[in-house]
C-alpha cells in the first residue's frame, strides 16, 4: 500500500532561516514523489517533484528536495525562509505505472515565518 | 504553463438548490480532471476522477447523484452539486492531468461554497 507521512504538522522558523519540512513514504511501487504549497484560501501550487531522474531536484522559491530511497524520505529544504513562504505544504505520492494516477497526500505541515 | 482555472472562486446559494463549478486546463488538454473536497485545517480527499468522454469513477462514500461530474471535453470538466445542504458546505478544488505517463496534477485555485 502507498502512504506519505509528514512528520511534523506544524515548523516554526525565523525568517533568514533554514526550512525542513519532513516527509516519509512507503510505496510497493517505483514512486513519483511532489511537494505542494497551499496559501490561504487558495488551490495548490506544484514546487517540485521526483519522478525516478535526478535525486536532488530543485524546484519554485529556492525550494530543493532530495529523494532517499534507503530512508524512504523525500525532505524539502529551503536554505533561507521568507516571510512569504507562510503556507500548507503538502507531500505527495504516487507510483508509476498507476492506472489511475491517484495522488496520496500528506496531512500536510503548517510553516509559520517568525520575523 | 500548465495553468488550471476554476469558476465561480466563491458562491452562497440556499439549501436545496444546485450549484454548478467549472474547472478548465487553459493552456494544455487534460485527459484526466479530479474532484477534491477540503475541510478547513485538512488534507484534500479525492471525491472522483473523470477522463474525457467517460463516466466519473467516484471514490467510496461519495454520493454520485448528489455531486454530477461532466468532462465534456479535454479542457473542461464540471462538478454539480446537486440539492445544496449546509453540510455540503466546503472547498471543493479540482486538478487536471495531461496525459499518461506524467502524473503531475495541476490544481485550481478552489471554489468556496456557502449553503445556508
Amino acid at each position: 500500500a502507498q502512504s506519505v507521512t509528514q512528520l511534523d504538522s506544524h515548523v516554526s522558523v525565523s525568517e533568514g532561516t533554514p526550512v525542513l519540512l519532513r516527509c516519509n513514504y512507503s510505496s510497493s511501487y517505483s514512486p513519483s514523489l511532489f511537494w505542494y504549497v497551499q496559501h490561504p484560501n487558495k488551490g495548490l501550487q506544484l514546487l517540485l517533484k521526483y519522478t525516478s531522474a535526478a535525486t536532488l531536484v530543485k524546484g519554485i522559491n529556492g525550494f530543493e528536495a532530495e529523494f532517499k530511497k534507503s530512508e524512504t524520505s523525500f525532505h524539502l529544504t529551503k536554505p533561507s525562509a521568507h516571510m512569504s513562504d507562510a503556507a500548507e505544504y503538502f507531500c505527495v505520492v504516487t507510483w508509476q505505472g498507476s492506472n489511475t494516477g491517484k495522488l496520496i497526500f500528506g496531512q500536510g505541515t503548517t510553516l509559520q515565518v517568525k520575523p | 504553463g500548465a495553468v488550471v482555472s476554476q469558476h465561480p472562486s466563491w458562491v452562497i446559494c440556499k439549501s436545496g438548490t444546485s450549484v454548478k463549478i467549472e474547472c478548465r486546463s487553459l493552456d494544455f488538454q487534460a485527459t484526466t480532471m479530479f474532484w477534491y473536497r477540503q475541510f478547513p485545517k485538512q488534507s484534500l480527499m479525492l471525491m472522483a476522477t473523470s477522463n474525457e468522454g467517460s463516466k466519473a469513477t467516484y471514490e467510496q462514500g461519495v454520493e454520485k447523484d448528489k455531486f454530477l461530474i461532466n468532462h465534456a471535453s479535454l479542457t473542461l470538466s464540471t462538478l454539480t452539486v446537486t440539492s445544496a445542504h449546509p453540510e455540503d458546505s466546503s472547498f471543493y478544488i479540482c486538478s487536471a492531468r495531461a496525459g499518461t505517463g506524467d502524473y503531475t496534477q495541476y490544481f485550481g485555485p478552489g471554489t468556496r461554497l456557502t449553503v445556508l
